[in-house]
Order: C-alpha cells, then sequence, then structure tokens
C-alpha cells in the first residue's frame, strides 16, 4: 500500500476559524512532509516530521501548527489565516528523511483545497 | 545552494510521437534526482529516480530519464505519448540537506490526439 490519504478535499473557512487538515499512512515511514502549493507552481515545503519529531519549520506563520500524534498521523492545525493562505496543502511521506538524511522518494496524498473568505 | 531549472513552461507533442521534458540542475556534490507528475487537482506522482548507477533510469507508465553529469541534465522522456500523460511534470533533486526536495518550476506537457 503506497497510499496517503488526506481529509478534508476541500475546506472554505473564514478568517476567524480553526480547523484541522488530517494526514495519514500506513507504510511505516518515518518522515512526513507539509508542503504548500500554489496553482501551477512548485510545492513549497512548511514542515518536516522525523521519526514523530519535528526536525524543519520552513519560517512558516505561527497561525500554522503542525502536529504528530503517531507515526502515521500528521495533523495541521490551522487559525486566523489570511485569504493568500488559499492553496493546496499537501502531505507527504517517504521512509527516511529530514535530518536523518537518505535519499528516499516521496509519497504524496491528494491533498486539500483551502480557501480562506 | 542548489537549483532545478525546467527551461519550457509548456511542452506540446502529438500523439504517438516522442516527448522529452528537460531539466538542468546545480548543486555541490552527487545529485539525487526525482521526477514527479501531478494530474489536475491532485497531489505529485513519484515517477523515478536517479541515486547511482546506470544514466538511464527506467520508471512508471514507460517514462524513462537520461542523467547526464557533463550536462548536469536528467531530462524525461518517453518513446511514445499518450494523450494521458498531459500533465504538470516536476523534476526534484536532494542535494546535500538530508531528504529535502528543490523542486524545478514545472512543465506542462500537452499531448494532443
Amino acid at each position: 500500500d503506497t497510499e496517503v490519504t488526506q481529509t478534508p478535499k476541500h475546506l472554505v473557512m473564514g478568517m476567524t476559524n480553526k480547523k484541522s487538515l488530517k494526514c495519514e499512512q500506513h507504510m511505516g515511514h518515518r518522515a512526513m512532509y507539509w508542503y504548500k502549493q500554489k496553482a501551477k507552481k512548485p510545492p513549497e515545503l512548511m514542515f518536516v516530521y522525523s521519526y514523530e519529531k519535528l526536525s524543519i519549520n520552513e519560517s512558516v506563520p505561527s497561525r500554522f501548527s503542525p502536529e504528530c500524534p503517531n507515526s502515521s498521523l500528521l495533523n495541521l492545525h490551522l487559525h486566523a489565516l489570511q485569504p493568500e493562505d488559499s492553496a493546496l496543502y499537501l502531505c507527504a511521506s517517504s521512509q527516511e528523511g529530514g535530518e536523518s538524511g537518505g535519499f528516499y522518494e516521496q509519497y504524496f496524498g491528494p491533498g486539500t483545497r483551502l480557501t480562506v473568505t | 545552494a542548489q537549483s532545478v531549472a525546467q527551461p519550457e513552461d509548456q511542452v506540446n507533442v502529438a500523439e504517438g510521437n516522442p516527448l522529452t521534458v528537460k531539466c538542468t540542475y546545480s548543486v555541490s556534490g552527487n545529485p539525487y534526482l526525482f521526477w514527479y507528475v501531478q494530474y489536475p487537482n491532485r497531489g505529485l506522482q513519484f515517477l523515478l529516480k536517479y541515486i547511482t548507477g546506470d544514466n538511464l533510469v527506467k520508471g512508471s507508465y514507460g517514462f524513462e530519464a537520461e542523467f547526464n553529469k557533463s550536462q548536469t541534465s536528467f531530462h524525461l522522456k518517453k518513446p511514445s505519448a499518450l494523450v494521458s500523460d498531459s500533465a504538470l511534470y516536476f523534476c526534484a533533486l536532494i542535494g546535500n540537506a538530508g531528504n529535502m526536495l528543490t523542486f524545478g518550476g514545472g512543465t506542462r506537457l500537452m499531448v494532443k490526439p
């Protein structure tokens, strides 16, 4: 099973709302990633978890808060977002990653299409 | 600093013809190169990778890529294009920062019947 699942598929939220994105993988991967992707652009890395610990935060605003409850799950908590945060949010996983090194391909979920009104 | 360039925003090819999507890179040390494909409103799908060994790498759906160290290139190829190959293609690089991907800007492939 090489599947990464993400929920919800679509999310519309106001600037004062609090919502969460969820990601799950059952491949035994030890690294998980959050990316933000604008239309027709490459994904931009936001966060990396390696062995359930946050290993990389690419200077993401505090209105985005990641959480890794266990090795299979990754959440992204959203609060007080801005309209410019509207994008496709992608989760990915790989066998190893982050600062632990390795050259493993990442498997991506289908994404959550977020619209901030 | 490492970087990936995809010089063509869009490539147009007729169905049945060979296709090439270009990628060049810049990195100190050995490059580890990947190709991903993205269909509309979907996540990225891994196609193939070059880590070491044979310069010609074969991947999913009949795609292959050739690593050329002297030209710092990793072009994606397919002998006979299908309309269903129409999608956005990203070349990516892992350099010296662990498993962190640096993406090219993407190339939209349009295959016409």
